[in-house]
């Protein structure tokens, strides 16, 4: 079984323009979930999809963050315009639906650079 | 004050050692503890989890929950160079659906 997969792995962009992370769950699992660690911090909780819908967005630091899963199967998170304080990891992690009793399952993480 | 506070270290002991890590927490509606490894440019990989107070074991790593203190450890025993890695803390009120609140993790160093 594949595991949560995101692309790209490193992303170095420029302050002011746009980027999109994409994360593939563990096929199946509904519940999907958007993380980030900045430097010398925690890792934090963004978001929670449960299928399409968001479920909790209460870690969305700012609008310039735009976080999509249509149909319910990846998920995108963009960032437009691109700030110097948004670098860091992004990571994604997943689950089933009915996920009481099974803990989240993370990517790779994408390494996000801003210029 | 941060929900979960985690010696970031770093931590370095012998071959051999047994190895000590450990978080305390201020949110009483914390039911679910894990432990997750994160080797360098890779996602955290969970090692344990346990729900509310007590002991696990697997192999050579034990958790161990503490409610009434509000503190949670982690033990590896015969540490091998291999088990150099971030350790992270986690923690939520439900395993699966909620989201995860993180120590800042420790990164311990196994010297042969």
């Amino acid at each position: 079984e594949a595991g949560v997969t995101q692309f790209p792995s490193h992303s170095v962009i420029e302050k002011g323009q746009t980027v999109t992370l994409r994360c593939d769950p563990i096929s199946g699992h509904d519940n999907l979930y958007w993380y980030r660690r900045v430097m010398g911090k925690e890792i934090k909780f963004l978001l929670h999809f449960v299928k399409e819908s968001k479920q909790d967005e209460s870690g969305m630091p700012n609008n310039r963050f735009l976080a999509e899963r249509t149909g319910g199967t990846y998920s995108t998170l963009k960032v437009q315009p691109a700030e110097l304080e948004d670098s860091g990891v992004y990571f994604c992690a997943s689950t089933e639906f009915w996920a009481t009793n099974q803990p989240q399952h993370f990517g790779d993480g994408t390494r996000l650079s801003i210029l | 004050q941060k929900e979960v506070e985690q010696d970031p270290g770093p931590l370095s002991v012998p071959e051999g050692a047994i190895v000590s890590l450990n978080c305390t927490y201020s949110n009483s509606a914390f039911q679910y503890f894990m432990w997750y490894r994160q080797y360098s440019r890779k996602g955290p990989e969970l090692l344990m989890y346990t729900y509310s107070s007590g002991n696990k074991e697997d192999g050579r790593f034990t958790a161990q929950v503490d409610k009434s203190s509000k503190y949670i450890s982690l033990f590896i025993r015969d540490s091998q160079p291999s088990d150099s890695a971030t350790y992270l803390c986690a923690m939520s009120a439900d395993l699966g659906a909620q989201k995860l609140v993180f120590g800042q993790g420790t990164r311990l160093t196994i010297n042969p």
